[in-house]
């Protein structure tokens, strides 16, 4: 059973455009929530994270936007750039749960210059 | 900057050969962690130590096993190895307390088994 699902396995953006990655969540206990940017041949690198008591967190050009009710959380990236072409994977933690992350399957995201 | 090594970039082995993957983190991390990374089915946990010695199965152990000696090094074994098991294998650390669970992660090692 996936607890963590990016439905969407690719999305492809025009530079200078707004990039939004989706991400959704089954287990209402999840309290922080992470996204992680990977290129090829490279391990992940961290991006930006939000606490499950926030509806937003912003950092230059990465917003997350949290909707609890919906079990659903969104990427967005402005203005998108072609250094920006990566997999996106949506990670959600439970504290004390020996800090295990759940990972969804990633999006590859395109931006054409 | 936290630093997570992973001893090879590329590795070829043949079936049934035994295989170790080492990862090295030079930051006392506590928690430390192997994922392996499969088109379409993202990262999925095989083991994790939170401690030396302690090691937890995650959700695809079978087929793999993990040494803990030291606290700066965790060490994933292939047994046997088997062309199932063609992989990027990422390695990855957390220190402790850090609020968001945030993980630090190696380079990656591609694993083809033939």
């Amino acid at each position: 059973d996936q607890q963590v699902k990016q439905n969407s396995p690719s999305l492809s953006v025009q530079e200078g455009r707004i990039s939004i990655l989706n991400c959704d969540y089954t287990n209402s206990m999840f309290d922080y929530f992470l996204w992680y940017k990977k290129y090829p041949a490279e391990g992940p690198t961290f991006l930006i994270s939000i606490s499950s008591i926030k509806d937003k967190n912003e950092d230059g050009r990465f917003t997350v936007f949290l909707n609890k009710s919906a079990k659903h959380l969104s990427l967005h990236i402005v203005p998108s750039q072609p250094g920006d072409s990566a997999v996106y994977f949506c990670a959600a933690s439970l504290t004390g749960a020996n800090s295990k992350l759940t990972f969804g399957k990633g999006i590859t995201l395109s931006v054409r210059p | 900057d936290v630093k997570v090594t992973q001893s090879s970039r590329y590795l070829v082995k043949r079936t049934g050969e035994k295989v170790f993957l080492e990862c090295v983190q030079d930051m006392d991390h506590e928690n430390m962690f192997w994922y392996r990374q499969d088109p379409g089915l993202g990262l999925r946990l095989i083991y994790f130590s939170y401690d030396v010695k302690m090691k937890e199965k995650g959700d695809i152990p079978e087929g793999y096993s993990v040494s803990r000696e030291k606290k700066e090094r965790f060490s994933l074994i292939l047994e046997s190895a088997s062309t199932n098991q063609t992989s990027m294998y990422l390695c990855a650390s957390k220190p402790p307390g850090q609020h968001n669970n945030e993980q630090f992660f190696g380079p990656g090692t591609r694993l083809t088994v033939l």
